[in-house]
């Protein structure tokens, strides 16, 4: 079966040092990875994708995140976190043949001062 | 500029009731989607639409239902409101098949009592 894990419910960083939140799938064929990001009382914003091609994607807000076939992994990183950067984070995958994203449980970000 | 907007924004309702969410989109997209959030679980796919005419199930279908008259919009009906069915509903939208993102509306917080 297809899906996307997260395996923690919240990560906690201090203002200005690095940040990753984790992502693993499982998933028939080539993956399609996403990461979104929920403000309090939001929608979802995209924040990048992979699809192919090099491994590390850079997306909005400074984020990156790098795709590892190996590890099935596409963990979101930043260099330098921001108090404004606290909010839900979501990893989600594309289903093969169905085009449908199956969405993580999400993982919230809280950056200290 | 072109949105997706989401009606009502707060509900609250009564076990039993019919209750219907508005989407509407303004893209022009043909793509649209309904998923729930719930604690713990993410976001599931309730609904989903390619085109006109256009709809099929997603993982947690049962008691709700759409239909795609026209491109812009998809709304979702409970036929008959369950505590269960208390969640954060959101609309979204892509352009077509593929690869790429969808664009979120901001939600529909409903509580059944």
């Amino acid at each position: 079966a297809q899906s996307v894990a997260q395996p923690e419910d919240q990560v906690n960083v201090a203002e200005g040092n690095p940040l990753t939140v984790k992502c693993t799938y499982s998933v028939s064929g080539n993956p399609y990875l996403f990461w979104y990001v929920q403000y309090p009382n939001r929608g979802l914003q995209f924040l990048l994708k992979y699809i192919t091609g090099d491994n590390l994607v850079k997306g909005s807000y400074g984020f990156e995140a790098e795709f590892n076939k190996s590890q099935t992994s596409f963990h979101l990183k930043k260099p330098s976190a921001l108090v404004s950067d606290s909010a839900l984070y979501f990893c989600a995958v594309r289903v093969v043949r169905t085009d449908k994203l199956i969405f993580g449980t999400g993982t919230r970000l809280q950056v200290f001062p | 500029d072109a949105e997706i907007t989401q009606s009502p924004r707060h509900k609250i309702t009564e076990t039993g009731r019919q209750v219907t969410l508005a989407c509407h989109q303004t893209w022009n997209h043909n793509n649209m989607f309904w998923y729930r959030q719930d604690l713990g679980h993410g976001l599931r796919l309730i609904h989903y639409s390619y085109g006109v005419q256009d709809t099929n199930k997603g993982e947690v279908s049962d008691g709700y239902s759409v239909s795609r008259s026209n491109t812009e919009d998809l709304p979702l009906t409970l036929e008959s409101a369950a505590s269960s069915q208390t969640s954060v509903y959101f609309c979204a939208s892509r352009p077509g098949q593929g690869t790429g993102e969808l664009f979120f509306g901001e939600g529909s917080r409903l509580t059944v009592l």
